[in-house]
């Protein structure tokens, strides 16, 4: 099994849905990420989220919500999906160990709004 | 701020050829990493070199090498005689460590290639 594991892969919704986008993890990570890609402006952060009763703003968190239901789960929520959230959405964890210093990826969720 | 350019968005170069990916980094801390990833047509991004502020040693690997330079702020990718199957989209990013650090990689545009036969 992968270490951080997005569901559902692909998906696509109509302008106005509700739409949750998981994210679960085997790493043991404390810290999780969302981010967004689109073409041309690489990947920007959402949210993330340093334990369970922590969560914070990323760069661009307008029209998204999240949920860290666990130190393994966390969720983006879309309360109501336009077109322009149409992207690839990934999650992560880091470690900042010494010498461990990294970030674990999904396979990102490719969202379409239509 | 910390701040990611990647001034190329597309290259094209014929199979063989050597090919180098610019990355130009600004930031004010002292301790940081840098990072490249691949994504290939499939989506995933594939984690390709870590390199820390401390280390200015440049790296390769196989047919890849890594330059980075301090004075420039920049760490720059080489890929040596390059194949079909490096098509991709590259990334280079930026995570800052220290008091109050979100740990977020800070991203650049990221530059595709096309490796052409």
């Amino acid at each position: 099994d992968a270490d951080v594991t997005q569901t559902p892969r692909n998906r696509i919704t109509k302008t106005g849905k509700r739409i949750m986008l998981e994210c679960s993890q085997t790493k043991g990570h404390d810290r999780m990420y969302w981010y967004r890609q689109d073409p041309g402006l690489g990947l920007r952060l959402i949210y993330y989220s340093f334990d369970v009763k922590d969560i914070n703003k990323g760069e661009i968190s307008d029209g998204y919500s999240v949920s860290r239901q666990a130190q393994a789960k966390f969720s983006l929520s879309l309360e109501s999906a336009i077109p322009n959230q149409t992207a690839l959405y990934f999650c992560a964890t880091s470690d900042f160990r010494q010498g461990a210093y990294g970030y674990t990826f999904g396979s990102g969720t490719r969202l379409t709004v239509v | 701020a910390q701040k990611v350019t990647q001034a190329q968005t597309e290259i094209s170069v014929v199979e063989k050829e050597d090919v180098t990916l610019d990355c130009v980094y600004e930031t004010r801390d002292t301790t940081y990493y840098l990072f490249w990833y691949k994504q290939p047509p499939s989506g995933e991004l594939v984690f390709l070199i870590r390199r820390n502020s401390f280390d200015e040693q440049n790296e390769i690997s196989g047919r890849y090498s890594w330059n980075f330079q301090k004075s420039t702020s920049s760490f720059n990718f080489t890929i040596t005689a390059s194949q079909v199957v490096d098509s991709a989209v590259y990334f280079c990013a930026l995570s800052v460590y220290g008091s109050g650090n979100t740990g977020k990689l800070i991203f650049g545009q990221g530059t595709t290639l096309q490796v052409k036969p």
